[in-house]
């Protein structure tokens, strides 16, 4: 069936250092990825999304890569900031179709 | 406002009640998704409904479950008889490509 698996769980990261998160899915029909941040109590807000015909994606400091053979897309952010401290989503879908959720990372900012 | 809306944003309730929930999309948006969200985890779809016709259900909607889009624009999502378990954010989220969330609805379930 379709999944997301997404690591790691818990990320710590020193103010100005960059952050890593990676995903691999299982479905490769899969055409559409996603990324969201969800901070405490609120709702899920989309960062960047990539399509499957583009391999790299560049928002200001965040970046998205995509490897299509592999199965793997990754969440680059640079200059980390203290509200940079959230929960990160990564996500797949087909068709613009449902979106399917990996488990999260909780990024943390270190002063 | 233009972004998705939901009501009511907290519920609680007794256990074997019913509860229904509102979520009113992006105006022009065609396609309306509902997701459940437990602490801890990523949202999971439940359903979803381009227009007013409903395409896909979960695995994770039991009978107990509806949801309806009777017009192509808001939509309800009902629980029967509600179960301990059933406690979670619900999430509506719309789209015509991308999709954006609503601030959902914090059930508990006592």
């Amino acid at each position: 069936g379709e999944n997301v698996e997404q690591h790691p769980s818990t990320l710590s990261v020193q103010e100005g250092d960059s952050a890593v998160i990676k995903c691999t899915y299982s479905d490769s029909a899969s055409n559409y990825f996603p990324w969201y941040k969800q901070e405490l109590g609120k709702r899920p807000q989309l960062i960047i999304d990539i399509r499957s015909n583009v391999g790299e994606k560049k928002d200001q400091r965040i970046a998205v890569t995509l490897n299509k053979t592999a199965k793997h897309f990754s969440l680059h952010i640079t200059e980390t900031q203290p509200e940079d401290s959230a929960v990160y989503f990564c996500a797949a879908s087909f068709r613009d179709d449902k979106i399917i959720f990996g488990k999260g990372t909780r990024l943390h900012i270190l002063p | 406002d233009t972004g998705v809306s939901q009501d009511p944003r907290h519920k609680i309730t007794k256990r074997g009640q019913n509860v229904t929930f509102r979520c009113d999309p992006i105006s022009e948006h065609n396609r309306l998704y509902w997701y459940r969200q437990t602490l801890g985890q990523g949202p999971e779809f439940l359903t979803y409904f381009q227009n007013e016709a409903q395409l896909e259900k979960s695995r994770l909607l039991s009978d107990r479950f509806s949801a309806e889009r009777p017009k192509g624009s808001f939509s309800t999502l009902e629980i029967q008889r509600t179960e301990q378990g059933d406690s979670a954010m619900y999430l509506c989220a719309s789209s015509m490509e991308t999709q954006y969330f609503g601030p959902g609805t914090r059930l508990l379930v006592l």
